[in-house]
């Protein structure tokens, strides 16, 4: 059974900070998903990473993934007010034609201050 | 108009009620997804649906159904709701044509409480 996990749960950082989001899942895949979601929003499709070494940037955020560590990562480069939501990781694990079935991390709920 | 239509988007009901929620969309997408988030799990996949004759259960289906009504619906039941089934339900959408280089359509969810 895949599992992902997002750490830190919780993230308060200050204006103009620097900070990393991490997500970790437990078996093999090389599709990952990062959305973003306001408080009582939708999800926001931010990044879509699928292969290993794969690196894409928006902005202040850049997403990468190693598969080998299983691993993808959320940078967020000089923080601002606006960046202020939760944040998700998702797995994809299925293969072949059946991919499409996503885990999804318990989210990071990111607070950006003065 | 939202590309992914969930109806209702508030609902407040009681202990043993059967509720219907849908997920209607016009992305033209074959696939269609129902989750259920509740603070600090994430989402949790309940159905989903590669085309009209394909469901299968996720992880959380004990307690609920689902029917594929055409392509552009998929609705989400509770047969008997129990408070425990309080949360914030999400209808999504995918093209198999697409592959894994789109990712998920969210629609804006239903905020269901059971009393």
């Amino acid at each position: 059974e895949l599992k992902v996990e997002q750490n830190p749960l919780f993230l308060s950082m200050q204006e103009g900070k620097n900070y990393t989001i991490y997500c970790n899942y437990s078996t093999t895949s090389d599709r990952l998903y990062w959305y973003r979601q306001d408080p009582g929003k939708s999800l926001e499709s931010l990044f879509v990473l699928l292969s290993n070494g794969a690196v894409k940037q928006e902005g202040r955020l850049m997403a990468s993934l190693d598969t080998k560590a299983r691993l993808s990562t959320l940078h967020i480069t000089a923080a601002v007010h606006d960046l202020s939501a939760t944040y998700f990781c998702a797995v994809d694990n299925a293969g072949g034609t059946s991919y499409g079935k996503l885990t999804f991390g318990q989210g990071t709920i990111l607070t950006v201050h003065p | 108009d939202a590309d992914v239509t969930q109806t209702p988007r508030n609902r407040i009901t009681k202990t043993g009620k059967r509720i219907m929620l849908e997920c209607s969309q016009t992305k033209g997408h074959d696939r269609m997804y129902w989750y259920r988030q509740d603070p600090g799990l994430g989402l949790q996949l309940i159905y989903y649906s590669f085309d009209v004759k394909d469901i299968n259960k996720g992880e959380i289906s004990d307690g609920y159904s689902v029917s594929r009504q055409a392509q552009a619906k998929f609705s989400l039941s509770l047969e008997s709701a129990i408070p425990n089934q309080t949360a914030l339900y999400f209808c999504a959408t995918s093209d198999r044509r697409m592959g894994s280089n789109q990712p998920q359509h969210f629609g804006d969810g239903t905020r269901l409480s059971i009393l």
